[in-house]
Parts: C-alpha cells; structure tokens; sequence
C-alpha cells in the first residue's frame, strides 16, 4: 500500500531560525495537505496543494507540491515560541474517496 | 456553524466492555472517517465513508464497527474494548469530491481501556 516518510521525527530550534520538514511516497499523490495539531486538540489544516510544482503561502508558512509528485516540502520562517506542535503531512493517491495517507508527523519545539 | 464534534472528550472503559464514540458534522460533508492517533504513530485510519449507507475499512478496522445512517452521523463502535484500544481518537469529515479532499478534524476522544 502506500506509504508516507515524514522527516525529520522531531525539531529543537531557538526561535526566530527557519523551519524546513518534507515527506516523501514511494507512489504518485494527487493531493498533498499539511496539518499542524497542538497539544489536546485535533489537527488544523495549514496548507492544501492540488498541482505538481505548486508553491502556497500560508503568512510564514510555505509548502510545495514536488514536481515528481512523490513529495511535498514545508517551510516556516522566523519561528515564534506558538509554532510548537507536531506538524503531519498527508496525501491522496489516485483514489477519488477522499481517503487521506499520514506521515507519522514532525515534533517542532521552540526555544524563546 | 460547529464544524465536527466528538463526545465524549474522555472515557475509561474495562477490557471486555463495549461503547460507542460519537461523531457529527453540520458540513454536509459526504466524506468521514475515524483515526487512531498513537505516540510514534502519527494517525492511522480505521474505517471511512463516502456517503450515507456506504462505509469501508481502513488501514486498522478489528474490533470496530462503524454506519452511516445519515449525512451527519457517523458513530464508531468499539465492541469489546481491550487495552490495546486505548488511544486518542479522531473524526474527520470532507467534501471528498472534486477540488476540495480537505479533511477538518474534531477535537478527539481520549480512551483509555484498563
């Protein structure tokens, strides 16, 4: 089946430095989401990408759709101590059920 | 607009008994689903459904039971609870056609099986 390498596992940086997480498939995606989910609550979609090379901004958020369409990247700029969560990519294959595959998620902590 | 809700928040079952984790959207979403979430594990699907009366297995169905009798609904039931079942679990629900695949998540039920 298809599968989802989220990297890395975990993140400690001082803040204002930049942030840089991808995941990578072993099969085409057709869609690709990034989610951020904080402590006790459900994920939050940052990000949606719907076309190979597309480049979105989310205020400093950014994520790109790879043009293989076997990865997708996010970026966040100039971090800030409310950007600590754990971060998931995921990805819809060719299915039209609007089934969704997650990476197994970056733990982002940040240092004020 | 409540987007998707769970109840309960929090449950403490004993191995053997059974329960049902509810969900609803107020989205007319025809897509939902229900997740696991495990440390280390980010989020595994367990069932899904595409529309009222349709539903499907995911990736870890054993020991659930899921229907879909309406739009709205879409109720999880864990039919003789065993530790391995403690986890936190999550909703979601999308329109599940065309351009939007986004899915939007309910705050989570955190069970704990003893």
């Amino acid at each position: 089946g298809q599968q989802l390498n989220q990297s890395p596992q975990s993140m400690f940086i001082q803040e204002g430095e930049d942030v840089s997480m991808n995941c990578t498939s072993s099969s085409i995606f057709n869609t690709w989401l990034w989610y951020k989910q904080e402590p006790g609550e459900g994920p939050v979609l940052l990000i949606a990408l719907y076309k190979a090379g597309e480049l979105t901004s989310n205020g400093r958020l950014t994520a790109q759709f790879g043009i293989t369409r076997k990865d997708s990247f996010l970026n966040i700029s100039a971090s800030i101590p409310s950007d600590v969560g754990i971060y998931f990519c995921a990805g819809r294959g060719s299915s039209n059920t609007g089934k969704l595959i997650f990476g197994q998620g970056t733990t982002l902590q940040v240092k004020p | 607009n409540a987007g998707v809700t769970q109840t309960p928040k929090f449950q403490v079952l004993k191995t053997g008994q059974s329960m049902t984790l509810q969900c609803a959207q107020d989205m007319n979403h025809e897509y939902m689903s229900w997740y696991r979430q495990d440390p280390g594990m980010g989020l595994r699907l367990i069932h899904y459904s595409v529309g009222a009366g349709i539903t499907d297995q995911g990736e870890v169905p054993n020991g659930y039971n899921v229907s879909r009798s309406t739009t709205e609904d879409f109720p999880l039931r864990l039919l003789s609870a065993a530790p391995s079942q403690t986890s936190v679990y999550f909703c979601a629900s999308s329109s599940g056609a065309g351009v939007s695949y986004e899915q939007y998540f309910g705050p989570g039920t955190r069970l704990t099986v003893t």
